[in-house]
């Protein structure tokens, strides 16, 4: 089982800023079947990005993914009031499909 | 547009059955891989497992904590997806997701059906 690995566990960040998520992987993830959600309390998770690097649908450009192997970043490049939430990586390159365990992005 | 809507959720008896539904629209079903999520409360997302489309051999895989108490099928003549859940435990309490990925626009979800095991 590829096991996936999210640091750090919680960020603590100012609107306006920069946040740099990470998502590691303990085997390299299969043609960068790589993808990132949000998730807010009582929601459903939304799909960020796919494919490692692509943005899903109607996603602002200040959220991009990069990374290949066992080695993923997502960055918010200037986080608004409403990007406070809960991050997750999911690798489904190999199954059993993963999810790592998330990362918190609260307000400082 | 792709949909995917599930139903099936309640409230049962640890030990009991319970089998979901998963309602496609706006894809190919037959040509489709399909998975279940689940979501304890509380807890990050949790594959469950996957089937694979007809013309791939329609096998299936399961995670580790569900593997020989549930089945996945598919009845590709209705489009609907399915989630057999036998021997069910109070740890199996969640909001089940049925998924798909497409390549050219990433995963999609349905909005979740809420499964309560307890006495």
């Amino acid at each position: 089982e590829n096991v996936l690995t999210q640091s750090p566990g919680t960020l603590s960040l100012s609107p306006g800023e920069r946040a740099t998520l990470s998502c590691r992987a303990s085997q390299s993830v299969s043609s960068s079947f790589l993808a990132w959600y949000q998730q807010k309390p009582g929601q459903a998770p939304r799909l960020l990005i796919y494919g490692a690097s692509s943005r899903a649908t109607g996603i602002p450009d200040r959220f991009s993914g990069s990374g290949s192997g066992t080695d993923f970043t997502l960055t918010i490049s200037r986080l608004e009031p409403e990007d406070f939430a809960v991050y997750y990586c999911q690798q489904y390159g190999s199954s059993p499909y993963t999810f790592g365990p998330g990362t918190k992005v609260d307000i400082k | 547009e792709v949909q995917l809507v599930e139903s099936g959720g309640g409230l049962v008896n640890p030990g009991g059955s319970l089998r979901l539904s998963c309602a496609a629209s706006g894809f190919t079903f037959s040509n489709a891989w399909l998975s279940w999520v689940r979501q304890a409360p509380g807890k990050g997302p949790e594959w469950v497992g996957r089937i694979r489309s007809k013309a791939d051999g329609g096998t299936t895989d399961y995670a580790a904590p569900v593997k020989g108490r549930f089945t996945i099928s598919r009845d590709d003549s209705k489009n609907t997806l399915y989630l057999q859940m036998n021997s069910l435990k109070t740890e199996d309490t969640a909001v089940y997701y049925c998924t798909h990925y497409i390549y050219s626009s990433g995963w999609k979800w349905g909005q979740g059906t809420l499964v309560t095991v307890s006495s």
